[in-house]
């Protein structure tokens, strides 16, 4: 089966850093993606990992252990405009699948 | 090309009237994807165009659900005998193919079409 969990909602405070957890498990895997989506609008891309080890991309980084089936997307020096919601995603195949989502909340 | 765009944004129906939805996706992408979101929800996979061929669909999709490609440009999407259960956001999403030499995996998605069924 095919399945991503991430935890359903974050709450942290503007500066400060905050970690995103993901694990999966897939049928196949070409790689893990990080899609970000604001309230009523389309996910948009943040990262993509293929190879295990650290992808830094100025505030935000994504980790992938392939093993272990773990993923984790760091924000760093948040902003209220990181309120969001985090989408996981494994592509495999063809297809990529998404998880849930986690809200994350930003407060001042 | 400004990027992936759907028509109508909104669609409200009677439970039981058919609806059909558009997707141009970027010009130069070859794959096509239609995925349905409810609210709390990830991104649910429906369906999976290269080009004009329908490679996969989901099994959680009904005899319903019907999606052509017919030149490999746009897409359409048609639900028959609408349900109040179909009511989601209907996204459409593009990429590139992995023999494209550009291909990163990523996912351009449009704005979506919201779907209500009273």
């Amino acid at each position: 089966g095919q399945n991503i969990d991430q935890p359903t909602e974050m709450t942290a405070t503007e500066g400060a850093i905050v970690q995103i957890n993901c694990t999966y498990q897939t049928s196949g895997f070409n790689g893990l993606f990080w899609y970000q989506q604001h309230a009523g609008e389309a996910p948009t891309f943040l990262s993509y990992n293929v190879l295990d080890g650290l992808e830094e991309k100025g505030r935000f980084s994504s980790f992938l252990s392939r093993s272990k089936g773990y993923s984790y997307l760091l924000l760093k020096e948040l902003q209220m405009k990181d309120s969001a919601s985090y989408l996981c995603a494994v592509t495999g195949g063809f297809k990529t699948i998404f998880g849930a989502g986690t809200r994350l909340f930003v407060k001042a | 090309d400004t990027g992936v765009s759907q028509d109508p944004r909104h669609k409200i129906t009677k439970r039981g009237q058919n609806v059909t939805f558009r997707c141009d996706p970027i010009s130069e992408h070859n794959r096509l994807y239609w995925y349905r979101q409810t609210l709390g929800q990830g991104p649910e996979f429906l369906t999976y165009f290269q080009n004009e061929a329908q490679l996969e669909k989901s099994r959680l999709l009904s005899d319903r659900f019907s999606a052509e490609r017919p030149k490999g440009s746009f897409s359409t999407l048609e639900i028959q005998r609408t349900e109040q259960g179909d009511s989601a956001m209907y996204l459409c999403a593009s990429s590139l193919s992995i023999t494209s030499g550009r291909y990163t995996g990523e996912l351009f998605f449009g704005e979506g079409s919201r779907l209500t069924v009273l």
